[in-house]
């Protein structure tokens, strides 16, 4: 109940091209989900988190796309770059009112964007 | 930079010793949590505390392990009689509150390495 399932986990796209990892949850308690970008020797830097009551949201070229039935969410990386290329991470929260506010970290998806 | 300090950057350590890790928030927070990542593995909870109070230690070890956020200074995880399993890049991240509409933000990590 307290696992976020992540995939894949690694991911090899061109330059140009668009990058989708996939998140998946079973506590129904969750209402945060934050994507975390980390780089080697980095830690994990906040990239874009959503909330259930919204289905996407968009910041610059990277979107999440949630889907609160399936319990299901998803990171797209549109005109992937090079720069791009580092460990993504997918989370989950719980809300505040007694719960902690843990993350709840998938196992991480290393992608690699070819130039 | 204001960010999450941590230190030391990486710590050696022989079997049997005591690993001293301490993290510094951000400028005006005053929540702070630890996780563990294991390599090739994601971020593991471990801890979250608030000045001079516990409020969560569910991802804890038993044993050997335990964390503190004094009224003044830095947060400090110690880990006492380390054995080679507790080889892991540790990270604090912090908060201003416990909000659930409030990101954690992550340092740099501590590379801890038992010989």
């Amino acid at each position: 109940q307290q696992q976020v399932k992540q995939s894949p986990q690694s991911l090899i796209v061109q330059k140009g091209g668009i990058s989708i990892i996939n998140c998946a949850y079973e506590n129904t308690a969750f209402d945060y989900f934050p994507w975390y970008q980390q780089f080697p020797g980095k830690g994990p830097a906040l990239l874009i988190a959503i909330r259930p009551d919204v289905s996407e949201k968009k910041e610059g070229r990277f979107t999440i796309s949630f889907n609160k039935s399936a319990k299901q969410f998803s990171l797209h990386i549109m005109d992937s770059q090079p720069g791009d290329s580092a460990t993504y991470f997918c989370a989950a929260r719980r809300g505040y009112g007694g719960a902690t506010n843990k993350l709840i970290f998938g196992t991480g998806t290393l992608l690699a964007v070819q130039p | 930079n204001a960010g999450v300090m941590q230190n030391p950057r990486h710590l050696v350590r022989r079997r049997g010793q005591e690993a001293r890790l301490r993290c510094s928030p951000m400028k005006g927070h005053s929540h702070v949590y630890w996780y563990r990542q294991l390599p090739e593995e994601g971020l593991k909870f471990m801890v979250y505390l608030q000045k001079e109070n516990i409020i969560d230690e569910s991802g804890m070890p038993k044993e050997r392990f335990s964390a503190e956020f004094p009224k003044e200074g830095p947060s400090i995880l110690r880990i006492q009689q380390v054995v080679r399993g507790d080889s892991a890049a540790y990270f604090c991240a912090s908060s201003p509150s416990g909000y659930s509409n409030q990101p954690q933000h992550f340092g740099d990590g501590t590379r801890l390495s038992i010989l």
